[in-house]
């Protein structure tokens, strides 16, 4: 049973556009979330990151944000650029189990330039 | 200089056959995992270790075996390898503060295809 799921499998944007990339779960319990972003031939790398008691969190042009009544979370990278394009995996996590992350099956992201 | 680094990159294997995937991280970690992404590109978590002790065992076929020699190593050792097999295999790493969700760090993978 998938906890985490992102469904939408791709997703293209101009350059200089805003690109929204969303990420719905199924567990309340979940209280920390992730986004890592994965270019071909390399493993995933950490992007941004919110905890349930917020529900924004802003690092340059990558904002998180987290609705947890509807159990929710985008990632929107404003402006996008052409370096951007690569697969977006969300993932999420609840504090009683620790590190045990359950992650979506990504979007990916291509900007055009 | 590579955080969490897999060895080989590429492995290709016949049926029936017994291989090893090796994963180092040098970032002084406690928790090591390992995760498969299969074709449809779901990124499962295999099995997780905190200082050379198992902590996550999901539901994964006993031919499947971790070995921690030390915290900064976990390798992969596979039985009697089956078609089903064919992924791309993620060594990742945290701290891994108990009763703490923290970032992990991933290798580049490693993409097992079983003939």
């Amino acid at each position: 049973d998938q906890q985490v799921k992102q469904n939408s499998p791709s997703l293209s944007v101009q350059e200089g556009r805003i690109s929204i990339l969303n990420c719905d779960y199924t567990n309340s319990m979940f209280d920390y979330f992730l986004w890592y972003k994965k270019y071909p031939a390399e493993g995933p790398t950490f992007l941004i990151s919110i905890s349930s008691i917020k529900d924004k969190n802003e690092d340059g042009r990558f904002t998180v944000f987290l609705n947890k009544s509807a159990k929710h979370l985008s990632l929107h990278i404003v402006p996008s650029q052409p370096g951007d394009s690569a697969v977006y995996f969300c993932a999420a996590s609840s504090t009683d189990t620790g590190n045990q992350f359950y992650f979506g099956t990504g979007t990916s992201l291509t900007v055009i330039p | 200089d590579t955080a969490v680094s897999q060895t080989p990159k590429y492995l290709v294997t016949q049926m029936g056959n017994d291989k090893s995937i090796k994963c180092e991280q040098n970032l002084g970690h406690d928790t090591m995992y390992w995760y498969k992404q299969d074709s449809k590109k779901f990124l499962k978590i295999m099995f997780s270790y905190n200082n050379k002790e198992l902590i996550i065992n999901e539901t994964v076929p006993n031919r499947f075996s971790p070995k921690s020699p030390d915290k900064a190593h976990l390798n992969l050792h596979i039985n009697s390898l089956e078609l089903g097999d064919s992924a791309v295999y993620f060594c990742a790493s945290s701290h891994g503060l108990a009763g703490v969700a923290d970032t992990q760090y991933f290798g580049p993978g490693t993409r097992l295809t079983v003939l």
